[in-house]
């Protein structure tokens, strides 16, 4: 079955401190991947994406994600985090008829 | 490029009214376009997918005559809600799929409120 695990709901990170979000996703093929962040009330916003090529991703913000396909895991990275990503993160997958499933989504609070 | 948008970004009616979101890709021409529910601190919920020229197909569970889609132009899908209830209060967001067919691109969203 084709599903996306996001294990955290919520993760807490002091700001200036260094942040990992795990995805893991089941799919029988290489699939698309997508990271996209929704602040309260808004809509997403697009972080990165994977096709194919390069496993590493850069994306805005400073956000990086690694496709490793051993572990099955597409997880989001940043080196140093400020107050203004706290946010809900959205990992997902592209399947065959082009819709998007979704992972439950990560809540990233952070401390000051 | 890439832009969708929807409106009313807001939207506050009362029990038993219809209401219209429209959802536009302003810089590209998109055959499919994604409707998705999203209720709060949940992920989205794909509802429907609208196919330009022809009819929607629904997800399980969704009642495609209380979600009426409409996917007339190359540019535009319309979602309404009719005869809406409290119970449909959310926030509805709507996709494009881009040319390549790799990615979906996001309108901001609309809340609905129904008292």
């Amino acid at each position: 079955a084709q599903s996306v695990t996001q294990p955290d709901i919520h993760i807490t990170v002091s700001e200036g401190a260094s942040l990992e979000l795990r995805c893991n996703y089941s799919y029988g093929a290489t699939p698309y991947l997508f990271w996209y962040v929704q602040s309260p009330g808004q809509g997403l916003q697009l972080l990165l994406k994977y096709f194919s090529g390069d496993t590493l991703v850069q994306g805005i913000k400073g956000f990086e994600a690694e496709f490793k396909r051993s572990q099955s895991s597409f997880n989001l990275r940043k080196p140093s985090v400020h107050w203004s990503d706290a946010a809900e993160y959205f990992c997902a997958l592209m399947d065959s008829n082009y819709q998007l499933i979704w992972g439950a989504g990560t809540k990233l609070i952070i401390k000051p | 490029g890439a832009v969708v948008s929807q409106h009313p970004s807001r939207v506050i009616c009362k029990s038993g009214t219809s209401v219209k979101i429209e959802c536009r890709s302003l810089d590209f021409q998109a055959t499919t376009m994604f409707w998705y529910r999203q209720f709060p601190k949940q992920s989205l919920m794909l509802m429907a997918t609208s196919n330009e020229g022809s009819k929607a197909t629904y997800e399980q569970g969704v009642e495609k005559d209380k979600f009426l889609i409409n996917h007339a132009s190359l540019t535009l899908s319309t979602l309404t809600v009719t005869s809406a209830h409290p119970e449909d209060s959310s926030f509805y967001i709507c996709s494009a799929l881009g040319l390549a067919g790799h990615e979906q691109f996001f309108g901001p969203g609309t809340r609905l409120t129904v008292l």
